[in-house]
């Protein structure tokens, strides 16, 4: 079964800190790849980041980071200097092929709420 | 502009009835999903379409049926069959030039059935 899993169901963080959201997925698929998405609350799915499995560096859009262990399926975000806009749920996903289909799997999501 | 538009952003029906929720897009994407959200489920894969007339069930396939006569369209019928349908839809598409490419969503439609 292919499955993602975010253990954080909810967050806090400090305008201007650090914080961190942690994604575990599940897959017996090689090739795949993984995403970021945030949803604020007009519910809009924004891509933050995304991953390619068979890169190991990691991936980097401005305040927004990853750190991906491909042994550990572990697929975290980081997110430095946050912001009030960065309020919002966060979703992990990946991105597998079947079939010669292709279909995205979403953990349950972290609701981030970043505090003044 | 290119984007996905799905309308109505609300829907309001009465338990029994079957009713359709419209998904176009004009970024000639091949790809096309249905997606549903409900509190503390994260999105969960109704149906999804990777070309014209052809589409394959999600994880939640039961009481919902689609169709794909077109490209840039893909309706979902939620039916009476469908025992909790109150939640939040999302569409999505994707070209399939690249495996990576993001999925493109469109803003949603909230269905309340009572």
């Amino acid at each position: 079964a292919q499955t993602v899993t975010q253990s954080q169901p909810e967050m806090s963080v400090q305008e201007a800190e650090t914080v961190t959201l942690s994604c575990t997925y599940d897959t017996s698929e090689n090739n795949y790849y993984l995403f970021w998405y945030k949803q604020p609350p007009s519910r809009q799915m924004i891509l933050v980041i995304r991953q390619e499995a068979y890169k190991q560096q990691n991936a980097t859009e401005n305040r927004f980071s990853v750190n991906f262990q491909k042994a550990a399926k572990s697929f975290s975000l980081k997110i430095s200097d946050s912001q009030l806009g960065d309020t919002a749920m966060y979703f992990c996903a990946f991105m597998i092929r079947q079939g010669g289909s292709e279909k995205l799997v979403f953990g349950k999501g972290t609701k981030l709420t970043v505090n003044p | 502009d290119g984007g996905i538009t799905q309308s109505p952003k609300y829907l309001f029906r009465k338990e029994g009835q079957n009713v359709t929720l419209s998904c176009e897009q004009n970024l000639n994407h091949d790809a096309m999903y249905w997606y549903r959200q409900d509190p503390g489920q994260g999105l969960r894969l109704i149906y999804y379409s990777q070309i014209v007339n052809d589409f394959q069930k999600g994880d939640i396939a039961e009481g919902y049926s689609v169709s794909r006569e077109k490209k840039e369209s893909f309706p979902l019928t939620v039916t009476s069959a469908q025992k909790n349908p109150t939640a939040f839809y999302l569409c999505a598409s994707t070209t399939r030039d690249t495996y990576n490419s993001p999925l493109h969503f469109g803003n949603g439609t909230r269905l309340t059935v009572t």
